[in-house]
């Protein structure tokens, strides 16, 4: 079963606005971590917010916030103030305690557009 | 110092070549990963050493042979490698504490390898 689903293939942004990036994750186990990252056509995989599952708080770094909600399994990425520089591909991932094994969605193209 | 280094950053070579791909970080990371990327795809997990042992590989073909010298390299050997073999390598670590989430993964700029 797939443990982390985006189902956003591709999405498009106005420079300067917000957008959501969806995540929904499948796990049994009460402890486990979020993370997002992205990827510029570079290549590299760049980390981005971390939530735990025991968060009372979304998780906020800058411009990136991450809207966790535990009883729905979603775990979506807000990024504000768009810019031109944010257009790459994003993974949500997941980490659960029990094993040492990072497993990521397929990935959502994020395109800002001037 | 929040640098994983990998090394090439490209790789031409042929079916009967054999090359290395090498990996490096200083973070005191005792978890590192290999990670497979092919174009508009996820990384999808190869191999997994903690603590210098190999901890999971997820039914790699033999073709690839990865070693771990120390707690800070991680190498993997590539032989008589097909085309469908082209992709981006990853290398990736992490704090590597079992019962530990919060940990996030710190990738390097990847390999892209072309098999010819």
């Amino acid at each position: 079963a797939q443990k982390i689903t985006q189902t956003q293939p591709g999405m498009f942004v106005q420079e300067k606005e917000a957008v959501t990036l969806d995540c929904t994750y499948d796990t049994s186990d009460p402890s486990y971590g979020l993370f997002w990252y992205k990827q510029p056509s570079s290549g590299e995989m760049i980390f981005l917010i971390y939530q735990g599952s025991y968060d009372q708080q979304n998780a906020t770094e800058g411009r990136y916030s991450l809207n966790f909600q535990k009883a729905r399994k979603s775990a979506n990425l807000v990024i504000s103030a768009s810019q031109l520089g944010d257009s790459a591909m994003y993974f949500c991932a997941m980490r659960e305690v029990r094993r040492n094994q990072f497993y990521f969605g397929t990935g959502t193209s994020l395109t800002v557009i001037p | 110092d929040t640098e994983v280094t990998q090394t090439p950053k490209h790789l031409v070579m042929g079916m009967t070549n054999k090359k290395s791909l090498k990996c490096e970080q200083h973070m005191g990371h005792r978890a590192m990963y290999w990670y497979k990327q092919k174009a508009k795809k996820p990384p999808e997990l190869m191999f997994v050493y903690s603590y210098e042992k190999l901890s999971i590989n997820e039914s790699v073909p033999s073709r690839f042979s990865p070693e771990c010298p120390n707690s800070s390299l991680l190498n993997l050997h590539l032989h008589a490698l097909q085309p469908e073999d082209s992709a981006l390598y990853l290398c990736a670590s992490s704090q590597g504490r079992q019962g530990t989430m919060n940990t996030e993964a710190f990738f390097g700029q990847g390999t892209r390898l072309t098999v010819v």
